[in-house]
């Protein structure tokens, strides 16, 4: 099936550095990708939208200038956190969405094995 | 709006049994996509299993089985003959009509006792 890799796996930062998270489809052309950021014991919350040549679409009540997401390309997708908190660490997951409708229809998404943030 | 329910924080099965997770939705598109989802403590989301509102038969994969009953908004997992690697949290999931984005359920801690 299809693959999305994210990178890094693991990053601690120092608290008011920036710290940016790679999101790639390894396999197929993502016109749109997704951010969620997950809490310990907590469900994932979409953060983000992002889609291909365009300006990403925010989630209510997320900061768009401190997660700033770059779909530069049909395989890649950034997220940078900017000006770390420790409130800001969590587990960020990406997912893409393979426009080949395969057995979810147009749902088709392949998710990325998540990036766990800690700031210090 | 859409919305997923899950209303049972932790399910206890012994390995071998079968065990049922439940889900319920809300959503006033009368298309959508219902899915399953299980995270094992690495953090993967894995698939397991997707429902479309049209499909008239209950999914099916392998172990995996989706109760969906469509008057009740209800879309329950059933997994059969438990393993002690089924033993993760699992996550109801929708997708709405013109949105390609998921929805999710706060998640359902399963554990099988051996």
């Amino acid at each position: 099936g299809a693959v999305v890799s994210q990178h890094p796996s693991r990053v601690i930062c120092k608290s008011g550095t920036s710290v940016k998270i790679e999101c790639r489809s390894l396999d197929f052309q993502a016109t749109t990708m997704f951010w969620y950021r997950q809490f310990p014991k907590k469900s994932l919350m979409l953060m983000a939208t992002s889609n291909e040549g365009s300006k990403a679409t925010y989630e209510q009540g997320v900061e768009k200038d401190k997660f700033l997401i770059n779909h530069a390309s049909l395989t890649l997708s950034t997220l940078t956190v900017t000006s770390a908190h420790p409130e800001d660490s969590s587990f960020y997951i990406c997912s893409a969405r393979d426009p080949r409708a395969g057995t979810s229809g147009d749902y088709e998404q392949y998710f990325g094995p998540g990036t766990r943030l800690t700031v210090t | 709006a859409q919305k997923i329910t899950q209303t049972q924080p932790g399910m206890f099965v012994q390995e071998k049994e079968a065990v049922t997770l439940d889900c319920t939705y809300d959503t006033s598109d009368p298309s959508y996509g219902l899915f399953w989802y299980k995270q094992p403590s690495s953090g993967e989301m894995i698939f397991l299993i997707y429902q479309g509102s049209y499909d008239q038969q209950n999914a099916t994969e392998g172990r995996y089985s989706l109760n969906f009953q469509k008057a009740r908004k209800s879309a329950n997992l059933v997994i059969s003959a438990s393993q002690l690697g089924d033993s993760a949290m699992y996550f109801c999931a929708m997708g709405g009509a013109g949105s390609y984005q998921l929805t999710f359920g706060k998640g359902t801690k399963l554990s099988v006792i051996p």
